[in-house]
């Protein structure tokens, strides 16, 4: 039982490149989320999907699109990538059944820089 | 977005007791949370607390909630040098956003 797992671990892009941060759980979890955690700022939401076919924005959305490909799996993709990118993704899932505690897992990160 | 805020460092000797603090501003926040973050690695949930709930004890750990005056806080008992790291209260309404602190990093002293 691998939990969360994310793909790259670190990466470093060139202004205006693209790339697929890929995210996969093996808990049978409704809903998946992106991250991303700067410093002094604490975690932002990217993205969410509350469930399998569904995806929404969070605080953050601007200059990525997310793809919930089936129930396992949720990818982030950046387009075009800016320096103001540059930090460290996670990705979560959660059970999110009805009544319970909505609790988070999280995978351990892709440090991204773009220079 | 939600205001989530904690102080930023707390440093304790070994065998005292840690209070890190929190408060939010969104009181219709249904679940409240505390997580984990050693270097290099994800967050680990160690607690939640629902907020039709005062106080949580968890073996060395104890949430209490105030919701008048929107304050969390945790108490580790006993801590030990294994809980220096960085931890985060978080709050939900839905259990779809989630808005977290900034973080408090614990050092524990030997």
């Amino acid at each position: 039982n691998a939990g969360v797992t994310q793909t790259p671990k670190f990466q470093v892009l060139k202004t205006g490149q693209s790339m697929t941060l890929q995210c996969a759980q093996d808990m049978n979890h409704n809903s998946m989320y992106w991250y991303r955690q700067d410093p002094g700022m604490g975690l932002r939401l990217i993205y969410y999907s509350a469930s399998e076919g569904t995806t929404d924005k969070g605080e953050v959305p601007n200059g990525y699109n997310v793809s919930r490909l089936n129930k396992r799996e949720f990818s982030l993709r950046l387009e075009s990538a800016a320096p103001s990118q540059t930090s460290v993704y996670f990705c979560a899932s959660s059970p999110r059944e009805q009544g319970g505690s909505y609790e988070q897992y999280f995978g351990p990160g892709t440090r991204l820089t773009v220079t | 977005g939600e205001d989530v805020e904690q102080s930023l460092f707390l440093s304790v000797r070994e065998g005292d007791s840690s209070v890190i603090n929190c408060t939010y501003t969104d009181s219709s926040s249904t679940y409240l949370y505390w997580y984990k973050q050693e270097p290099g690695a994800g967050l680990q949930l160690l607690t939640y607390i629902f907020s039709n709930m005062d106080m949580k004890q968890d073996q060395r750990l104890t949430v209490l909630l105030n919701k008048k005056d929107k304050h969390l806080s945790l108490r580790i008992a006993d801590t030990q040098t294994g809980d220096s790291a960085i931890y985060f209260c978080a709050e939900s309404i839905t259990g779809n956003q989630f808005y977290f602190g900034t973080g408090t990093s614990l050092t524990v002293i030997p």
